[in-house]
């Protein structure tokens, strides 16, 4: 699992309320990812990082925001929840010795 | 945009046969990787197989790779209940300077005891 947390695992929140979900790594991986997974839509990145404070936009950035003060904690901010960002969020780190994508154990996400 | 697809969608099979699965993707890449995951669960790393070698096994799975045809196959032998699950390939892209992975729909596999 290359040492890769996420918190909190569950959390259901009403609509309009800010949301910040944790991934925790501890083998010093510079690359982090945040991905949501839906039905029909498989997974999406929503945001990436390259290194403590560089961060860049995915696919389905809006509504989220990112930051990252240490390299082994990457935080994934819904500032207004809403009822389309109910999903199942993982983060990812890429071990670039073996070019290999190692996830999170998942953040189930419902929002009222 | 979807760059593996899976194939089939679901596979029911019985305990100790073997199941295949299906990976076909479009653009040139570098290496691929396949995934598995549990009902409710994360996405477990199973294997990756570089663009360079045509085969590549890890205990029961067998992972081939064709980049002549853009695709590869996961071979599970002797399978077990436990090995009931998504299987998702995945394949490299580059976005805006990070490389993402691209994953399938995902064949959910069905071992019956």
């Amino acid at each position: 699992d290359a040492g890769i947390t996420q918190s909190p695992r569950h959390k259901v929140t009403e609509t309009g309320t800010p949301v910040t979900l944790r991934c925790h790594q501890t083998e010093n991986h510079r690359y982090m990812y945040w991905y949501r997974q839906d039905p029909g839509h498989g997974l999406r990145l929503i945001h990436y990082s390259y290194g403590v404070k560089d961060t860049d936009k995915g696919e389905v950035s809006d509504g989220y925001s990112v930051s990252r003060s240490k390299t082994e904690d990457f935080l994934l901010t819904l500032e207004s929840a809403t009822s389309s960002q109910t999903s199942v969020y993982f983060c990812a780190i890429v071990d670039r010795d073996t070019d290999t994508q190692y996830f999170g154990p998942g953040t189930r996400l419902t929002v009222l | 945009s979807q760059q593996g697809e899976e194939d089939p969608q679901a596979l029911s099979i019985q305990e100790g046969e073997n199941a295949t699965m299906n990976c076909s993707y479009k653009t040139s890449i570098n290496n691929l990787q396949w995934y598995r995951q549990n009902s409710g669960r994360g996405l477990v790393h199973l294997i990756l197989i570089r663009s360079n070698e045509r085969e590549k096994h890890s205990g029961r799975l067998r992972v081939t790779l064709d980049t002549s045809k853009k695709s590869s196959s996961l071979l599970i032998t002797a399978s077990r209940a436990a090995d009931t699950a998504s299987y998702f390939c995945a394949t490299p892209s580059s976005f805006q300077g990070a490389q993402k992975l691209v994953f399938g729909q995902g064949t959910r596999l069905t071992i019956n005891p």
